[in-house]
């Protein structure tokens, strides 16, 4: 099956600077690529998502790049903000067969934003 | 707010105990997912139902089950439950294959 990966584990930056989180994948079938946010005690919030027809997608601060050739996709967020102190999870996903919608997900980045 | 609702919020029971977990979707979506998540083993898919039917399994445990009923709630059964079983059980939804909202979560304590 999938197998994400995602680096690094932890991620401390000053407020105002950027962050980048990378994620690799190994089944060239995956299509969809999703960036899930989770604060403490809540479940994982949608920030970003990609599908494989496109290369890069950009959302305020928030951007998500996808080279397929290298099975590498990654999370970029400009600007940060305290509030965007959280665990960032990547997950990938096809349409193919028994793991049809399936989200395989990496292991999550826990960001933290010095003010 | 997803739109996705999930009772109890948290749930603490004893070993070999049976506890039923409930997840709402978001209105108009069919599909349903199972994910557990737990320290060493990440966020983990259990299993998807679409429009009442299974459509995927995971690593599902035959001790754990689920279904979904006909106005789309679904019901996730975990019994005989061991101290491993501790964990937060997310339930998602979507309208297609892919997007799907993730609810608040069941905390579910074994003693």
């Amino acid at each position: 099956g999938e197998n994400v990966e995602q680096h690094p584990s932890t991620l401390s930056v000053q407020e105002g600077d950027s962050a980048v989180i990378k994620c690799t994948y190994s089944d060239s079938a995956s299509n969809y690529f999703p960036w899930y946010k989770q604060e403490l005690g809540k479940g994982p919030q949608l920030i970003i998502d990609i599908r494989s027809n496109v290369g890069e997608k950009k959302d305020q601060r928030i951007a998500v790049t996808l080279n397929k050739t290298a099975k590498h996709f990654s999370l970029h967020i400009t600007e940060t903000q305290p509030e965007d102190s959280a665990v960032y999870f990547c997950a990938a996903s096809n349409n193919r067969g028994s793991t049809l919608g399936r989200l395989y997900f990496g292991r999550g980045t826990q960001l933290t934003v010095w003010p | 707010d997803s739109g996705v609702t999930q009772t109890p919020k948290h749930l603490i029971t004893a070993t070999g105990q049976r506890v039923t977990l409930r997840c709402s979707p978001r209105s108009g979506d069919l599909s349903v997912y199972w994910y557990q998540q737990s320290l060493d083993q990440g966020l983990q898919f259990l299993i998807q139902y679409y429009n009442g039917e299974e459509r995927a399994k995971g690593n599902i445990l035959e001790r754990f089950s689920a279904q979904q009923f006909p106005d789309l709630h679904s019901e996730l059964n975990l019994s005989s439950l061991e101290l491993g079983d501790s964990a937060l059980y997310f339930c998602a939804s979507s309208a297609s294959t892919d997007t799907q909202y993730f609810g608040p979560g069941t905390r579910l304590t074994v003693l």
